[in-house]
């Protein structure tokens, strides 16, 4: 069974510093791998996604993700927090079965925030 | 404006008294499903629905009934509300499955009294 892990639950960082939100799943294949963001009051929105190809992919507002097989993770990055990044984000792994059935797995998502 | 919307946005109710909670979207997306959200649990599906008249069940769908009647709209009915269905719920939308990029609704939040 597909399963995804966010082992920090909330995470502290001055504005301007470095980020890096760490993503481990469990999958059987190659998985299609996601990084979503809620912002305070609002639904999901897609931060970037990875289905095949180069490793390190870039998304919106600055962020990027890099997957690395060897160590089943997608960690998401940024250079330099704003504080309009405090935000939940969650990572979540799926795939597409020989049967046509799509999988989708979120974890339980790490909570930002941004300090001044 | 492609969107995902949801009604209500915010509900009390009581134990037993059914309740909708209504899902529409504009992207005439084939694949609609509902999640509720709760702190330390994160996202779970409660049902989905691959394209008109066709559903089937999510991770935790005890309690709840959907429909889809029309490509838009993906109703979430809880007949007999309790209290451990007070949540936080997602209603979420893409083109063909799972692994398209999910648009979300802005959230219900239901307390059940």
């Amino acid at each position: 069974a597909q399963s995804v892990t966010q082992p920090d639950i909330h995470i502290t960082v001055s504005e301007g510093a470095s980020l890096e939100l760490r993503c481990n799943y469990s999958y059987g294949a190659t998985p299609y791998l996601f990084w979503y963001v809620q912002s305070p009051g609002q639904g999901l929105q897609l931060l970037l996604k990875y289905f095949s190809g180069d490793t390190l992919v870039q998304g919106i507002k600055g962020f990027e993700a890099e997957f690395k097989r060897s160590q089943s993770s997608f960690n998401l990055r940024k250079p330099s927090v704003h504080w309009s990044d405090a935000a939940e984000y969650f990572c979540a792994v799926g795939g597409v079965m020989n049967s046509g059935y799509s999988t989708l797995t979120f974890g339980k998502g790490t909570m930002l925030l941004v300090s001044p | 404006e492609a969107q995902v919307t949801q009604n209500p946005r915010y509900l009390i109710t009581v134990t037993g008294k059914k309740l909708t909670v209504t899902c529409s979207q504009n992207m005439n997306h084939e694949y609609m499903s509902w999640y509720r959200q709760d702190p330390g649990l994160g996202l779970r599906q409660i049902y989905y629905s691959m394209n008109v008249e066709v559903t089937d069940k999510g991770d935790v769908p005890e309690g709840y009934k959907v429909s889809r009647k029309e490509k838009r709209n993906f109703p979430l009915i809880l007949e007999s509300p309790s209290p451990n269905q007070t949540s936080l719920y997602f209603c979420a939308s893409s083109l063909k499955d799972r692994t398209d990029t999910q648009y979300f609704g802005p959230g219900t939040r239901l307390t059940v009294l």
